[in-house]
């Protein structure tokens, strides 16, 4: 398909255990961001990635995330030591250019016991 | 500090009738505004963009009204569908920038 792809689709850990949820952009999109949804709140921003440039984290909540973007296309979001706070959907989306509007894929829902 | 606000979690309207879903902001610099619906197990879907150079954007059932002075924008869907019973999210951005600020949704539901 042509839209932006998360795997896996849904994951349950334990808490204290590391994860990695992955986000295969559409191609061509020149940015990728990575979003959440906790139960009952909105789209919490994460991070971004544009091009070559530094990555803005300024939406992490904490060091124990970290995401990467290898070649310009497949992301990464790692959480280490997941807490229960962290349950979430976490949404990754991709934009042909600024000003343009985001496509989205449908998400990880994490649930950590 | 929310940016934009959709004060209403959630709305019920008759299908036929005019759903008018609401957002305010409260940054100036905003000058992009979106409209995304969201069903449930799916990412957000992108529905209707305004530019601030504009107060009203169409597409078919879909309005898009943006108040600069206000610092308001809503979104009329007529006649409403019970297809149209998602959740509805507004996001901004501001020129120059990449950060898209979400709210926090309103739920519409279309009775049948």
């Amino acid at each position: 398909g042509a839209g932006v792809s998360q795997s896996p689709s849904n994951k349950v850990t334990e808490k204290g255990k590391d994860v990695e949820l992955r986000c295969d952009p559409i191609s061509g999109h020149t940015a990728l961001y990575w979003y959440r949804q906790s139960l009952g709140q909105g789209l919490e921003f994460l991070i971004y990635f544009q091009g070559n440039s530094a990555p803005d984290k300024s939406g992490l909540p904490s060091d124990r995330f970290s995401a990467e973007r290898t070649g310009g296309s497949v992301s990464t979001l790692t959480i280490q030591r997941t807490q229960q706070e962290d349950s979430a959907v976490y949404l990754c989306a991709s934009v042909f250019g600024e000003g343009s509007p985001l496509h989205f894929g449908n998400g990880t829902r994490l649930t950590v016991t | 500090d929310q940016q934009v606000k959709q004060n209403s979690p959630s709305l019920s309207v008759q299908e036929g009738r005019i759903s008018i879903l609401n957002c305010d902001y409260t940054n100036s610099m905003f000058d992009y505004f979106l409209w995304y619906k969201k069903y449930p197990a799916e990412g957000p879907t992108f529905l209707i963009s305004i530019s601030s150079i504009k107060d009203k954007n169409e597409d078919g059932r879909f309005t898009v009204f943006l108040n600069k002075s206000a610092k308001h924008l809503s979104l009329h869907i007529v006649p409403s569908q019970p297809g149209d019973s998602a959740v509805y999210f507004c996001a901004a951005s501001a020129g120059g920038t990449y950060k898209y600020i979400f709210g926090t949704g309103t739920r519409l539901k279309v009775l049948a």
